[in-house]
């Protein structure tokens, strides 16, 4: 069965660095997804994307997210000057068409540890 | 504005028990629901979707949920516990139009006993 991949799984890094969070979604996929996942809370909604562009972001997603398409088959989530409340666990989701009602693929996640 | 809630974040049963876990949302439209389950060291994986149609939905392994309007729930359902069952489970909703994104609940841990 197809899947996302993401990588890392798991990266540490200092406050205040670059972080890049890569995901691979299903290969006939158009819509495409970050949430996060702080631990011991809720699964949030970072942003939507579709065609090429933002097609929703939460409040979350503020300037110093961002994220990619860079090529036909990756997606990225760009984290500028890392905080330690970015701590959390990101998962990148796929789906092959709109949000609404149809089933959103989900990849294993990507442990991103501030220290 | 849409919101889930999970009562018990964490609920124990006997392997064989019935399971039950609650989930109630809040949706000022129609709203589609979601069960997913999160194994260790695993991404989130669909159990169930409602979205039009008949409210009792069927999932993978066993587990089924209900629709009920008139109380705002989608409890996830399965008659009898197995061992690999022990898992988070997490219950989502979407708006029945529109690209809206999920909105999950804060999830329930599920423990299984022998």
């Amino acid at each position: 069965e197809p899947e996302v991949t993401q990588t890392p799984s798991h990266q540490v890094t200092q406050m205040g660095q670059e972080v890049i969070l890569r995901c691979v979604p299903i290969s006939n996929h158009l819509y495409f997804y970050w949430y996060r996942q702080i631990l011991g809370q809720k699964v949030e909604f970072l942003v939507s994307f579709y065609n090429n562009e933002i097609s929703e972001k939460s409040e979350i997603f503020d300037d110093q997210f961002s994220v990619e398409r860079p090529d036909g088959s990756n997606f990225t989530l760009k984290i500028r000057s890392t905080k330690l409340e970015d701590s959390a666990m990101y998962f990148c989701a796929s789906s092959g068409q709109g949000l609404s009602g149809n089933t959103i693929y989900f990849g294993e996640g990507s442990w991103l540890t501030v220290v | 504005a849409q919101s889930v809630t999970q009562l018990g974040s964490h609920v124990s049963v006997s392997e064989g028990a019935l399971v039950l876990l609650r989930c109630n949302y809040s949706s000022s439209v129609p709203p589609y629901l979601f069960w997913y389950v999160q194994y260790p060291n695993q991404g989130l994986q669909l159990l169930l979707k409602y979205t039009t149609g008949a409210t009792l939905v069927k999932g993978i392994n066993g587990f089924e949920a209900e629709f009920k309007k008139s109380e705002t729930s989608f409890h996830l359902t399965k008659p009898s516990a197995h061992m690999s069952d022990a898992a988070e489970y997490f219950c989502a909703v979407s708006a029945f139009s529109g690209n809206t994104p999920l909105v999950f609940g804060k999830g329930t841990r599920l423990s299984v006993i022998a």
